[in-house]
């Protein structure tokens, strides 16, 4: 059975920095591109960031460019998100995703974890 | 960078009724190499992660049942679901993974 498991969220000041991880299990974790998708409470979904299988690409949206990195260790099955300069719209559900086998669309989710940016 | 936007902001539908959803990208989603819509289509219930129901603008992830049907090409998507139950009532939520990733903003789905 596929698991996506986020950890790492909390309440962190305006400035500060976060590292969110998530744990996967039940499938071949290096052959997956992963992605790390927000929403903010009440708000709709916004894709944050993924990262190809072997970490040599990743993306961002422009909003957490030069602020957030994505990275993943294919040997311990596990991603993170770096997250450095937190600002207020940062607030968010962070939830670790799969990219299907056919990069087209995330076909598994973690159940998200918490980011709040607030002092 | 791909805008997404979604009609209606929401709707609400009879039991047994046909819902239908519309999505529209900034920039055509057609990649022309291999006549591939790079559109997917996710519902959200409160509370839940989303989950997928339909890439490629037309296939069913495994799973879903086929009351839910994608369409469209270019820069214009419908979601329809033929015939609404109790369980379909969620946020639904088109992609776009042509270039990188992004959504439209949701449509919420009620039993009218």
């Amino acid at each position: 059975e596929v698991q996506l498991v986020e950890s790492g969220g909390g309440l962190v000041q305006p400035g500060g920095s976060l590292r969110l991880s998530c744990a996967a299990s039940g499938f071949t974790f290096s052959s997956y591109w992963m992605s790390w998708v927000r929403q903010a409470p009440g708000k709709g979904l916004e894709w944050v960031a993924n990262v190809k299988q072997d970490g040599s690409e990743k993306y961002y949206v422009d909003s957490v460019k030069g602020r957030f990195t994505a990275s993943r260790d294919n040997a311990k099955n596990s991603l993170h998100l770096q997250m450095n300069s937190l600002r207020a719209e940062d607030t968010a559900v962070y939830y670790c995703a799969r990219v299907n086998i056919e990069a087209a669309g995330e076909d598994y989710w973690g159940q998200g974890t918490l980011v709040t940016v607030s002092s | 960078d791909i805008v997404m936007t979604q009609s209606p902001d929401s709707l609400a539908v009879s039991l047994g009724e046909r819902a239908t959803i519309n999505c529209k990208s900034s920039q055509s989603v057609l990649y022309s190499s291999n006549n591939k819509n790079y559109l997917a289509w996710y519902q959200q219930k409160p509370g839940q992660p989303p989950k997928l129901l339909i890439y490629w603008a037309s296939t069913r992830e495994s799973g879903v049942p086929d009351r839910f049907s994608g369409s469209g090409s270019g820069t214009d998507f419908t979601l329809t679901i033929s015939s609404l139950q109790a369980e379909d009532v969620a946020v639904y939520y088109c992609q776009q993974y042509y270039s990188t990733r992004s959504f439209g903003p949701g449509t919420k789905v009620d039993i009218k």
